[in-house]
């Protein structure tokens, strides 16, 4: 089964800040690579996938890179909506990362 | 908007049995995978399993393998998953996804329900 690892678990950040969360997998999983967010008590809600190509209506102030082994997901500055979990996932065979909580500082 | 709801949770011995549902609407159901994604309390998400647009092609977690059955009713655009053997580290939020293709080739998940809750203890 192909791992996937996030660093880091939490983040500690204020609005404005640029965040970026790393995923890792224990293989190649070329672009197969989505990101979602969660709140407390929802389910979670798809924001990029391919590694890069944003969902629709998610704000631009979400980026995603990387392909193969190692990803990022980047938030440019930091909005009090953005305040989440997010997971990352290969969908190779659907493994998730363990998750990064985003909170304030 | 898509819509799936999912049913069936509740409270159950270790080694028992349940049937979860999720019932879709506001989509062609039979054009899409399905899946099946649990959350243990306070915990990450953790993948299930799938099964093709046609039920013919399946994928488990192996961590339920040969515990668990997911199957689907077309007709009834329903999603099933059978429970057996339960565990407590069974016990979490169970979400029914929908996937973006009709087969258990590489995608991601489009849509997510609201879940249900199984409660695994004596």
């Amino acid at each position: 089964d192909i791992q996937v690892t996030q660093s880091p678990s939490t983040l500690s950040a204020s609005v404005g800040d640029r965040v970026t969360i790393t995923c890792r997998a224990s293989q190649s999983v070329g672009s197969w690579l989505a990101w979602y967010q969660q709140k407390p008590g929802k389910a979670p809600k798809l924001l990029i996938y391919e590694a890069s190509t944003l969902q629709t209506v998610v704000s631009s102030r979400f980026s995603g890179s990387g392909s193969g082994t190692e990803f990022t997901l980047t938030i440019s500055s930091l909005q009090p909506d953005d305040f989440a979990t997010y997971y990352c996932q290969q969908y190779n065979s659907w493994t998730f990362g363990q998750g990064t909580r985003v909170e304030l500082k | 908007e898509v819509h799936l709801v999912e049913s069936g949770g509740g409270l159950v011995q270790p080694g028992g049995s349940l049937r979860l549902s999720c019932a879709a609407s506001e989509f062609t159901f039979s054009r899409s995978a399905m899946h099946w994604v649990r959350q243990a309390p306070g915990k990450g998400l953790q993948f299930v399993s799938g099964i093709s647009l046609n039920g013919e092609a399946t994928y488990y977690a192996s961590s339920v393998k040969g515990r668990f059955t997911i199957s689907r009713d077309n007709s009834k655009n329903t999603l099933y998953l059978q429970m057996g053997g339960l565990r407590p580290e069974d016990m979490g939020v169970y979400y029914c996804v929908r996937g973006h293709s009709g087969h258990l080739l590489p995608h991601y998940f489009d849509d997510w329900g609201q879940g249900t809750l199984v409660t695994v203890s004596s």
